[in-house]
């Protein structure tokens, strides 16, 4: 299976500020998975989009899958120091999980 | 839910030798995943088995990594001999069944030297 590409690598923001992290597909995706995985810490699944065009929110944090399933994105509202981790978007090859290279964000009060 | 449970949590040990780690996953969960994280990177799967039996260990070294999970519950990796590249975290996570949200221990860290 291929793995997704992830941009930016790492975003550093002022808390209060936006962040959108963006994941991208040279293949149709059956799926896609986020998880987040604090500093230390393990992943943690966030959640999955199945359907084209799909839109999902938690909370500050806005899931999106593109209308031709090859790209996806994570925005998250007004970031917090909790947000802080790595987000990382992971694609369905088969009954493996590809991970993509991950987006680390920081950020500062 | 009960967490997946790892041991052990930190393992150091020299090159040449032999390592084996555990991973107990979340009752019911049929599906379990090993996999390798190089810092800074995203975790790479080694081998999943859907209970007792291995489904995808492609990505597995098979001269030196093995896996088992004899009873389709609790699960080992081991790595004989250790290789200074071993160096890494290695996490464990299950599945109500493939294609499921995964479950992640909080893993071993691997140093070897």
């Amino acid at each position: 299976g291929q793995q997704v590409m992830q941009i930016p690598q790492y975003q550093h923001v002022q808390e209060g500020e936006d962040f959108t992290t963006y994941c991208n597909s040279s293949t149709t995706l059956s799926n896609i998975q986020w998880y987040k995985q604090r500093p230390g810490g393990h992943p943690v699944f966030l959640i999955q989009l199945v359907k084209s065009g799909e839109v999902k929110k938690q909370k500050r944090l806005t899931f999106q899958f593109g209308e031709a399933k090859k790209n996806s994105s994570l925005h998250i509202t007004a970031t917090q120091t909790t947000d802080v981790g790595t987000y990382f978007c992971c694609n369905q090859a088969g009954t493996a999980l590809i991970f993509g290279k991950g987006t680390t964000l920081s950020v500062s009060s | 839910e009960a967490e997946v449970a790892q041991s052990p949590r930190y393992k150091i040990t020299e090159k040449s030798q032999a390592v084996a780690f555990w991973c107990d996953p979340i009752s019911g969960h049929a599906t379990l995943y090993w996999y390798r994280q190089i810092l800074g990177q995203g975790p790479e799967l080694l081998v999943q088995f859907q209970d007792e039996s291995v489904v995808d260990d492609s990505q597995l070294p098979k001269d030196r990594f093995s896996a088992e999970r004899l009873k389709g519950v609790d699960s080992t990796l081991k790595i004989q001999p250790a290789e200074l590249g071993d160096s890494a975290m290695y996490l464990c996570a299950s599945s109500r069944y493939s294609n499921q949200p995964q479950h992640f221990g909080d893993g071993t860290r691997l140093s070897i030297l």
